[in-house]
């Protein structure tokens, strides 16, 4: 079975400029959730959806948006870039809306120049 | 706000040389506690799920428990590829929003051959 996959795997992009990463989770996973990590630190929600409802956003400007799809894929916007955006960004999928087991994909790195 | 501290940050044990993680917590009621672990690089790997205190999970080589104040990874007899960063990540309970996974910084385990 495949696990949680995400594209691309790495980018490097240019400050005030937009990125759009996807994650596809496990076959009849239902939630997916984004959490971004810097480097040295511990994941970062920003944000779950399940059926296709945003069920939790995190910390995080308006800069960051996300959606889910029928099919329960899902991408993370991310608006006017900052360096300060440049981290580990994570995708995680769960068969049930409370992420009892939480499978994360192997993440984006992105980097803001 | 939950709050997730481990220690300590980083641990080198020689190969066979046994010992624990510490995970504390505070949270207005805790749900669950998980244990991830991270190779450089990569997307967290999911270990164990605790729920109430008292409650014990075993893996291989380790060994998570839980009291109502604090989670211990016990790691025995390691091998060099049981080099990771750990991670311990708890969740509120039932509630709108409440399922995100609030992280610690991890503990950075390194197992000398």
């Amino acid at each position: 079975d495949a696990g949680v996959t995400q594209s691309p795997t790495h980018l490097i992009k240019t400050r005030g400029q937009h990125v759009t990463l996807r994650c596809s989770p496990i076959s009849g996973h239902k939630s997916v959730s984004w959490y971004q990590q810097v480097l040295g630190q511990g994941p970062q929600f920003i944000f779950q959806y399940y059926e296709k409802e945003e069920r939790g956003r995190g910390n995080f400007p308006d800069r960051f948006s996300a959606r889910q799809f029928p099919n329960y894929s899902s991408e993370l916007n991310v608006n006017a870039l900052l360096l300060g955006d440049s981290a580990l960004y994570l995708c995680a999928s769960s068969a049930d809306r409370m992420n009892t087991e939480a499978f994360f994909g192997q993440g984006t790195r992105l980097t803001v120049v | 706000e939950d709050q997730v501290t481990q220690s300590p940050e980083a641990l080198r044990l020689q190969e066979g040389e046994s010992s624990s993680l510490n995970c504390s917590y505070t949270v207005s009621g805790l749900r669950g506690l998980f244990w991830y672990r991270q190779d450089p690089g990569k997307g967290p790997e999911f270990l164990f799920t605790l729920y109430s205190a008292g409650e014990e999970k075993e893996k291989e080589r380790l060994k998570a428990t839980l009291t109502k104040k604090e989670s211990f990874l016990h790691i025995t007899a390691p091998k060099p590829e049981d080099s990771a960063t750990y991670l311990c990540a708890v969740q509120a309970p039932w509630g709108f929003g409440n399922e995100k996974l609030t992280f610690g910084t991890g503990t950075r385990l390194t197992i000398i051959p």
